[in-house]
């Protein structure tokens, strides 16, 4: 069945470095958009960023933007988001998420990976 | 970027009654090739990942019990949980994925009264 698996989260201090992995079985993913979602502490989802299905465009929310890179190996059937000069503001549960036809739902959901910015 | 609102920030509603959540956009997001409106509606449960209930504003997602359902047109959406259960204890989220970046409402808090 189709999975994705975040991984990489932990704690970090801020303006350092973090990079997160989403790792997907179970349906063609070179075929297939993934995003990026993440969750603060008590607060809603926020959109964080998308690529398209072969890695050629990206889009970043603002609050991101310059400090986020979003990328993906189809070979390895994984996407991964380098986070640099982390803010305590990024503390989140990441989710990585399938966007199940160009332009459509993100019908799939990882479990999330908990990222802790705090000195 | 596409500014989407939802009423009321929670509700309280007994067992069996009726839930009506509402979403309204800063802008239209109708695909006229195909009189698509480009929404989503979530169900968010602590712990879990996000549920993707509705798409096309309107469409239910495969699974997804049919007291849930999706309406609207324009800039005004409404989710509605005809028969509420204990189980749909959730927040619930609208989202536009016209263009990016995408955007989510601040979110709905479903409670049993």
């Amino acid at each position: 069945q189709v999975q994705l698996v975040e991984s990489g989260g932990g704690v970090v201090q801020p303006g350092r470095s973090l990079r997160l992995s989403c790792a997907a079985s179970g349906f063609t993913f070179s075929s297939h958009a993934m995003h990026w979602v993440r969750q603060a502490p008590g607060k809603g989802l926020e959109w964080v960023a998308v690529i398209s299905y072969d890695g050629r465009n990206q889009y970043y929310a603002d609050s991101v933007k310059g400090r986020v890179t979003i990328s993906r190996d189809n070979s390895k059937n994984t996407m991964y988001l380098q986070m640099h000069s982390l803010r305590t503001e990024d503390t989140a549960v990441y989710y990585c998420a399938r966007e199940s036809s160009p332009g459509a739902k993100t019908d799939c959901w990882g479990q999330g990976t908990l990222v802790t910015v705090s000195s | 970027d596409i500014v989407m609102t939802q009423s009321p920030d929670s509700l309280a509603v007994s067992l069996g009654e009726r839930a009506t959540i509402n979403c309204k956009s800063s802008q239209t997001f109708l695909d006229t090739s195909n009189n698509k409106h480009y929404l989503a509606w979530y169900q968010k449960k602590p712990g879990q990942p996000p549920k993707l209930l509705i798409y096309w504003a309107s469409t239910r997602e495969s699974g997804v019990p049919d007291r849930f359902s999706g309406s609207g047109s324009g800039t005004d959406f409404t989710l509605s949980i005809s028969s509420l259960q204990a189980e749909d204890v959730a927040v619930y989220y609208c989202q536009q994925y016209y263009s990016p970046p995408l955007t989510f409402g601040g979110g709905t808090k479903v409670e049993i009264k």
